[in-house]
């Protein structure tokens, strides 16, 4: 069982780099989460969509961007690393909105 | 825009003894839903409990339970029996129910300590 999958698990990028965090799910969801995390503190929502096609922004979503072709896959794209974007990055999923969401492992990521 | 706010940075709890975690959240919709997940050192997120807003009963999974009042928009939750794989990150979460906006919103996280 697959999952959430998210890829890299770890990364450094220098500052004004590029890069696409990759999330993929396989258990048909809709609803699809990037957040946030810094250490010690809650998880900030990035952006979030209801179903292919369709995003939106989260609390903090100025730095990246995101795109959902398929059902499957919500990448994350950060344009021009900045050392504020060091963290660790969450993919979530559900199915329903009342439903449990499904977490990948996370990706750390640290901007020099 | 909607808040959930956990005002308890840190709590610990002697092992087989009982502590409460509050949360608060900040709504102006009628029909939600309510989480709290654990997140031990491992950084999995993990299900522990949710609650549907339109139910008076409050949920109960084993010796997790919560204390839901909709009207003081509060959501603790309460953990018996305390054992020290409890130890974690605990996080309070909202969901929309609002068509097109079902955003899933977390709390600061409290840091529980189980005593041995």
């Amino acid at each position: 069982n697959a999952g959430v999958t998210q890829t890299p698990k770890f990364r450094i990028l220098k500052i004004g780099q590029s890069m696409t965090l990759q999330c993929t799910q396989d258990m048909n969801h809709n609803y699809m989460y990037w957040y946030r995390q810094d250490p010690g503190m809650g998880l900030k929502l990035i952006y979030y969509s209801v179903g292919a096609g369709i995003t939106d922004k989260g609390e903090v979503p100025n730095g990246y961007n995101v795109s959902r072709s398929t059902t499957e896959d919500f990448p994350l794209r950060l344009e021009l690393a900045a050392p504020s974007q060091t963290s660790v990055y969450f993919c979530a999923s559900s199915l329903l909105p009342g439903a449990e969401a499904f977490f990948g492992q996370g990706t750390r990521l640290t901007v020099v | 825009a909607q808040t959930v706010t956990q005002s308890q940075p840190e709590m610990s709890v002697q092992e087989a003894e009982t502590v409460t975690l509050s949360c608060t959240y900040d709504t102006s919709e009628s029909d939600y839903y309510l989480f709290w997940y654990k997140q031990p050192p491992s950084r999995q997120m993990i299900l522990v409990i949710r609650q549907e807003a339109y139910k008076q009963q409050n949920a109960t999974e084993n010796r997790f339970s919560v204390n839901f009042q909709k009207a003081a928009k509060s959501f603790s939750l309460k953990i018996s029996d305390s054992q020290l794989g409890d130890a974690a990150m605990y996080f309070c979460a909202y969901r929309s129910e609002v068509q097109g906006a079902q955003k899933l919103v977390f709390g600061q996280g409290t840091r529980l300590t189980i005593n041995p």
